[in-house]
């Protein structure tokens, strides 16, 4: 079964970076596809992008467009999630998931932004 | 981008009742949705893919709709641990879109 764990929490200033990590263990990674999608406090969920790590093909959102990067390594099966020029809007739990079934989660990564 | 508007954006319903929960795209998406469950503080749990197939481990009172434009997700008979926020998702095209989300409360 597979299981995805991300990095802590994070705490930046605004005009800084973040990236998180996605290690994904005991099933597919590079096929499948891993999605990024965050939920500031209170509000719903906001996908954000994708990657499919065998051929490297990223999506995102164009609410982050130029701002955000995903990558993989497929050597590790770690997907990560860089976020830049934060805000302190940007403040959510960022979570990875797999597949387009969105199944499994990792267990989600606070990231908070703040002077 | 396609936009999924999702309704009600809450409810206030009793255990037994039968609740709906509509999600129309701004364009067509044929079947390429789902619907999850999230309870607080924990992750999304999808409870119905393509539409209308009901996700393996799921209760059968989950039921889902719809192709094109216009989705459905039915309780059929509301019980204690259904009462969460849903959500709809196309994944017919990038950006993939979340609804906005329904809270279905205890009356």
């Amino acid at each position: 079964q597979v299981q995805l764990v991300q990095s802590g929490a994070e705490v930046k200033k605004p005009g800084s970076s973040v990236k998180i990590s996605c290690k994904a263990s005991g099933g597919t990674f590079n096929t499948a596809g891993i999605s990024w999608v965050r939920q500031a406090p209170g509000q719903g969920l906001e996908w954000m992008g994708r990657i499919i790590p065998i051929v490297g093909i990223t999506k995102y959102a164009q609410n982050f467009q130029g701002r955000l990067t995903i990558t993989a390594d497929k050597s590790t099966t770690t997907a990560y999630m860089e976020l830049s020029s934060l805000e302190p809007d940007d403040t959510a739990v960022y979570s990875c998931a797999k597949g387009v079934a969105l199944d499994p989660w990792g267990q989600g990564t606070l990231v908070t932004v703040s002077s | 981008d396609i936009q999924m508007t999702q309704s009600p954006s809450s409810l206030s319903a009793s255990v037994g009742d039968r609740v709906t929960i509509t999600c129309r795209a701004s364009q067509g998406i044929r079947n390429d949705l789902s619907w999850y469950q999230q309870k607080a503080g924990k992750a999304p749990k999808r409870l119905i893919y393509a539409a209308s197939s009901l996700q393996s481990g799921v209760p059968s009172r989950f039921s889902g709709s719809g192709f094109g434009t216009e989705f459905t997700l039915t309780i059929s008979s509301l019980q204690p641990e259904d009462f969460a926020t849903y959500y709809c998702l196309q994944h017919n095209s990038y950006p993939w879109t979340f609804g906005q989300g329904t809270k279905v409360e205890i009356k």
